[in-house]
């Protein structure tokens, strides 16, 4: 049972550069979530989506892009990366029953 | 919006002392969810307890147990006996209403174990 997983792990990029993290998921969770984590942050939320075609902005969404044409799979899309992006980016899925299971993180650098 | 403060950045103790971990929310919704999760050493965050607003008992798991007191917007958790393994980042976090779709995370507390 594989759950949440991300891929890459660890990335580094340039700035300027457009780099996709992806999450998927295999327990066909309506809710899938999008979080950056930085040191004396905690996570933020960037965008959250409640089913397929369904996605909304969280408190840090600005730079980013997110589609979820499958329930299973939320990519998160770095348009033009910047070095404030530099960050572990965590993705979480949920049923209804509220508690977030997070997936295993991706370390991003942007140099 | 709401808001969470864990004021402890950092606890270290010995082991088998017990050690409470504080959080206190900021919230003008009568119903919400508080959690707690845990971030290992290895990275990953791990669920550990919901609560909801209506519900103000006391839980205990194991060694675990988490104090929620409306009256002073807490929902504290105290580790009794810790161990080595218990030694991580906890996160405690706020959703509002009947959904989950912004849980606000406060900034963490790193917890140290030592042997």
């Amino acid at each position: 049972d594989a759950g949440i997983t991300q891929s890459p792990r660890y990335k580094i990029t340039e700035t300027g550069r457009q780099v996709t993290l992806m999450c998927h998921q295999t327990w066909s969770h309506s809710y899938m979530f999008w979080y950056r984590q930085d040191l004396g942050h905690g996570l933020r939320l960037i965008y959250y989506s409640a089913a397929a075609d369904i996605t909304d902005k969280g408190e840090v969404p600005d730079g980013y892009v997110v589609s979820r044409s499958k329930t299973e799979n939320f990519p998160l899309t770095l348009e033009s990366a910047t070095r404030s992006q530099t960050s572990v980016y965590f993705c979480a899925s949920s049923s209804d029953s509220y508690e977030q299971y997070f997936g295993p993180g991706t370390r991003l650098t942007v140099t | 919006a709401q808001k969470v403060t864990q004021a402890q950045t950092e606890i270290s103790v010995v082991e088998k002392e017990d050690v409470t971990l504080d959080c206190v929310y900021e919230t003008r919704d009568t119903t919400y969810y508080l959690f707690w999760y845990k971030q290992p050493p290895s990275g990953e965050l791990v669920f550990l307890i919901r609560r909801n607003s209506f519900d103000e008992q006391n839980e205990i798991s194991g060694r675990y147990s988490w104090n929620f007191q409306k009256s002073t917007s807490s929902f504290n958790f105290t580790i009794t006996a810790s161990q080595v393994v218990d030694s991580a980042v906890y996160f405690c976090a706020l959703s509002e209403g009947y959904n989950n779709n912004d849980m606000r995370f406060g900034a963490g507390t790193r917890l140290t174990v030592k042997p």
